[in-house]
């Protein structure tokens, strides 16, 4: 079945120590998305990628970065996780249909605990 | 914050009841989508809604949007305990690939 894949399901990482989560589909979506979400809150926007162009929302804090090597995979790199930054992490991906009406599929998301 | 807002934060019905939830939006919107968020889990969407649309249907889902309010309610009929989860709306920012997120309603029916 074509899906969003994220690995790890669950990540425990150090203070300020860097983490990587991976995300893939399979589903050929050019457009791909990193969500924060925290307890009981609406997923925030990171940040996304139009194929391979880099879209930040402004608000996001540069200790966090992406890459998008290929088309399918799509990674979130915390440079220095700090306590606030524990949360769920959301993928997700849509195919740009250019109408305004493009849906998301999700992943299972990676909840990160920073120690 | 161009987020939207979602009444009731939380719901309690029994199974069989019908559950209602609403979601208020700030700016002009092309259209409206609902999500679906099991506990821990990804969101799954359920139903899109355009802006020249009132009301739509799937199921057990009914969706209403009222733009001159900048609201929509999700109706869902005769729930079931497998319904529990969070509810969420998500409006675009007009680019096509860019959306906002409620601040979503929990949902809980109880067997």
């Amino acid at each position: 079945d074509a899906m969003v894949i994220q690995n790890p399901r669950y990540q425990v990482t150090q203070f300020g120590k860097p983490v990587t989560l991976s995300c893939s589909q399979t589903l050929n979506h050019n457009v791909m998305y990193w969500y924060q979400q925290k307890s009981s809150q609406a997923p925030k926007l990171l940040f996304h990628y139009y194929d391979k162009d880099f879209n930040n929302e402004a608000d996001t804090p540069d200790n966090f970065q992406s890459r998008r090597p290929n088309t399918s995979f799509c990674f979130l790199d915390i440079r220095s996780p700090g306590l606030g930054d524990a949360a769920m992490y959301l993928c997700a991906t849509s195919r740009d249909l250019g109408v305004g009406e493009e849906t998301q599929y999700f992943g299972p998301g990676t909840r990160l605990l920073v120690l | 914050s161009q987020q939207g807002e979602e009444d009731p934060q939380a719901l309690s019905i029994q199974e069989g009841e019908n559950a209602t939830m609403n979601c208020s939006y700030k700016t002009s919107i092309n259209n409206l989508q609902w999500y679906r968020q099991n506990s821990g889990r990804g969101l799954v969407h359920l139903i899109l809604i355009r802006s020249n649309e009132r009301e739509k249907h799937s199921g057990r889902l009914r969706v209403t949007l009222d733009t001159s309010k900048k609201s929509s309610s999700l109706l869902i009929t005769a729930s079931r305990a497998a319904d529990t989860a969070s509810y969420f709306c998500a409006t675009d920012r007009g680019t096509g690939n860019q959306f906002y997120f409620g601040t979503g309603t929990s949902l809980t029916v109880i067997p």
